[in-house]
């Protein structure tokens, strides 16, 4: 089946820095992606959904200067945390659309840990 | 606001069948129920869908009611590797759909040994 994949798959950063997160789909092209976030014992929660070539749709209350998304290509996506607080700690999770079929895969997640 | 409603919890012993309901009252004719489970500290894993017909494949079948309100998956040997978050999705799908999905809190089955 199709494979979206994830990288880093856990990451530590420093109060105050950014940190990029690549979502890429690797045996088809998505031109629709979205991010998720997760907390735990949560439910996965929608950040915003990305599609190739324009501009991200953010859900309401998610920072769009604090989460920035770009899709740059039909494979790749990415999700930057910029200026990170302990608070942006979290489970991020990408997931892309097949296009054809519309079946949609996630990713594996990546976990966040600001200090 | 996620379109399901699914039991918080449920157990079930291993080698026995697991049937996880969902209720999706307010489905559209043209959306389809999605089932994916999570394994903890993993990211979603696909394992059906449908419309309105009752499918199978083989990790579970999938029962809707002929009212398309509600459905059930039906795990028929239960694994302890089957303990995880079950999450029941509608969306529009399987022909190019591309809305977002929008996840419910699911229903955490345990498999017992």
């Amino acid at each position: 089946g199709a494979v979206v994949s994830q990288h880093p798959s856990r990451v530590i950063c420093k109060s105050g820095t950014s940190v990029k997160i690549e979502c890429r789909s690797l045996d088809f092209q998505a031109t629709t992606m979205f991010w998720y976030r997760q907390f735990p014992k949560k439910s996965l929660m929608l950040m915003a959904t990305s599609n190739e070539g324009s501009k991200a749709t953010y859900e309401q209350g998610v920072e769009k200067d604090k989460f920035l998304i770009n899709h740059a290509s039909l494979t790749l996506s990415t999700l930057t945390v910029t200026s990170a607080h302990p608070e942006d700690s979290s489970f991020y999770i990408c997931s892309a659309i097949a296009g054809g079929n519309g079946e949609l895969f996630f990713g594996e997640g990546s976990r966040l840990t600001v200090l | 606001d996620a379109k399901t409603t699914q039991p918080p919890s449920m157990d079930c012993a291993e080698g026995r069948a697991a049937n996880l309901p969902c209720n999706h009252s307010t489905i559209s004719g043209n959306e389809y129920v999605y089932w994916y489970r999570q394994i903890h500290s993993q990211g979603p894993q696909y394992i059906i869908h449908g419309l309105k017909n009752n499918e199978t494949n083989e990790m579970a079948s999938l029962i809707i009611t002929e009212d398309r309100k509600s459905s059930t998956l039906i795990l028929p040997h239960a694994t302890l590797r089957d303990t995880a978050v079950y999450y029941c999705i509608v969306r529009v799908g399987g022909q190019g759909g591309s809305e977002k999905l929008v996840f419910g809190k699911g229903t955490k089955l345990t498999v017992n040994p």
